[in-house]
């Protein structure tokens, strides 16, 4: 029963490197998402997916990259770390997307830039 | 855009009711959802109502929906020390919008 499964869970960056965080679910959903959780701020759409080899910018899309190379995984990059994109990062899937579609979150990446 | 506010705290004595509210801007969304988020997890779904709807209860649940005033609230009967968390609506239009959350602190 794996779910939705991020990594890493925690990473701490200095300005200006780069890193990726996985995001992996074993539902065969077709819907992925990427959010960012700040406080004060609840969750925010960085990115989404619908469907395998589709992306898709949400609310805060700049800054960050993301690929949907096979179905089960959602990559979220970021090329250029900045302290203001230190967050908590959730992935989460659905089977159906936007308006229906109950979302299946991962337990949160923490990412902390200096 | 659509717009989802929640009050930032709310704290109840265990064994009492918990209101949690919700308002929202876009009188579109169709579903409306209640999420939980437990410390150190992420969300899961506890309870969700159509939009042609005024209320649904689901155990201890109760939700409730104001159309004409874009109201939501969730309402927990006899709260218990293991609804601490935080608590987030969401409307659907055509993607998920997320409130700011409200956590929840139930004392003894």
């Amino acid at each position: 029963n794996a779910g939705v499964t991020q990594t890493p869970k925690f990473r701490v960056l200095k300005t200006g490197q780069s890193m990726t965080l996985l995001c992996a679910q074993d539902m065969n959903h077709e819907y992925m998402y990427w959010y960012r959780q700040d406080p004060g701020m609840g969750l925010r759409l960085i990115h989404y997916s619908v469907g395998e080899g589709t992306t898709a910018k949400g609310e805060v899309p700049d800054g960050y990259n993301v690929s949907r190379l096979k179905k089960q995984n959602f990559l979220l990059g970021l090329e250029s770390a900045a302290p203001s994109q230190t967050s908590v990062y959730f992935c989460a899937s659905s089977y159906k997307g936007g308006a229906t579609g109950e979302l299946f979150f991962g337990e949160g990446s923490r990412l902390t830039v200096l | 855009g659509e717009d989802v506010e929640q009050s930032l705290f709310l704290s109840v004595r265990e064994g009492d009711s918990s209101v949690i509210n919700c308002t929202y801007t876009d009188s579109s969304s169709t579903y409306l959802y209640w999420y939980k988020q437990e410390p150190g997890a992420g969300l899961q779904l506890l309870t969700y109502i159509f939009s042609n709807m005024d209320m649904k209860q689901d155990q201890r649940l109760t939700v409730l929906l104001n159309k004409k005033d874009k109201h939501l609230s969730l309402r927990i009967a006899d709260t218990q020390t293991g609804d601490s968390a935080i608590y987030f609506c969401a409307v659907s239009t055509d993607k998920l919008i997320f409130g700011t959350g409200t956590r929840l602190q139930v004392f003894p």
